[in-house]
């Protein structure tokens, strides 16, 4: 399993683009980038996911470079809500004989401040 | 539409004990995973069940077991408790062998506390 690199802490002023940044220099062909959050107290949530090309959805951006060796998590307007540990992964997608588990880094602390 | 739910959400036990932790997915998913976090780290991958049987297990004793039943609902079952078993257990649901790949679900744990 390919492992991955984050910075342990960032800030980011409300309002502004929280730009999450992590390497996975050893990743396979067949292995998705996952991002999740874990907020104090709660369960990890799921937030985005891709192979090779850039996604979007109502939460996040996701952008991978063309050698997919590493990729940034993009909040377009980081809120105070915002503020928690924030987890890249790489994951072989379930399937002939892989579970897809998740294998957790320590992620990166990001507290956005008023 | 319900999401994982995990019971209890906060347990106190004491060295030598047992526990069981219990874990019902997402509708519509068929695994359910098992993860432990220990207090400041990410979580760590313990094992998963699908179709009743244990399919991957991560670097943990065999005091840790589990069962899933025919509802796909799961237990957590921890034998002779150590202090160091102290941590957030996480159930995760997801679908077996999804070639569509969705993410796996998280509840938001079991916090067990060893005395």
């Amino acid at each position: 399993d390919a492992k991955t690199t984050q910075p342990p802490s960032m800030d980011c002023a409300e309002g502004r683009a929280a730009n999450l940044p992590c390497n996975h220099s050893t990743i396979s062909g067949n292995e998705y980038v996952y991002w999740y959050r874990q907020i104090h107290s709660q369960g990890p949530q799921y937030i985005i996911h891709g192979l090779k090309n850039n996604e979007t959805n109502e939460m996040a951006s996701l952008i991978i470079t063309e050698d997919r060796k590493s990729s940034t998590l993009i909040l377009p307007h980081a809120t105070l809500r915002d503020t928690a540990v924030y987890y890249c992964i790489v994951r072989v997608a379930p399937g002939s004989g892989n579970t897809g588990k998740l294998i957790f880094g320590q992620g990166t602390t990001l507290q956005v401040k008023p | 539409d319900a999401g994982v739910t995990q019971s209890p959400t906060h347990l106190i036990k004491t060295r030598g004990q047992q526990v069981t932790l219990r874990c019902s997915p997402k509708s519509g998913h068929d695994t359910v995973s098992w993860y432990q976090q220990a207090l400041g780290q990410g979580p760590q991958f313990i094992f998963q069940y699908y179709e009743e049987e244990e399919r991957q297990r991560g670097n943990f004793p065999d005091r840790f077991s589990g069962h899933q039943f025919p509802n796909y609902s799961s237990e957590l079952n921890v034998n002779a408790l150590l202090l160091g078993d102290s941590a957030l257990y996480l159930c995760a649901s997801s679908l077996y062998g999804d070639s569509s790949n969705q993410p796996q679900h998280f509840g938001d744990g079991t916090r067990l506390s060893i005395l």
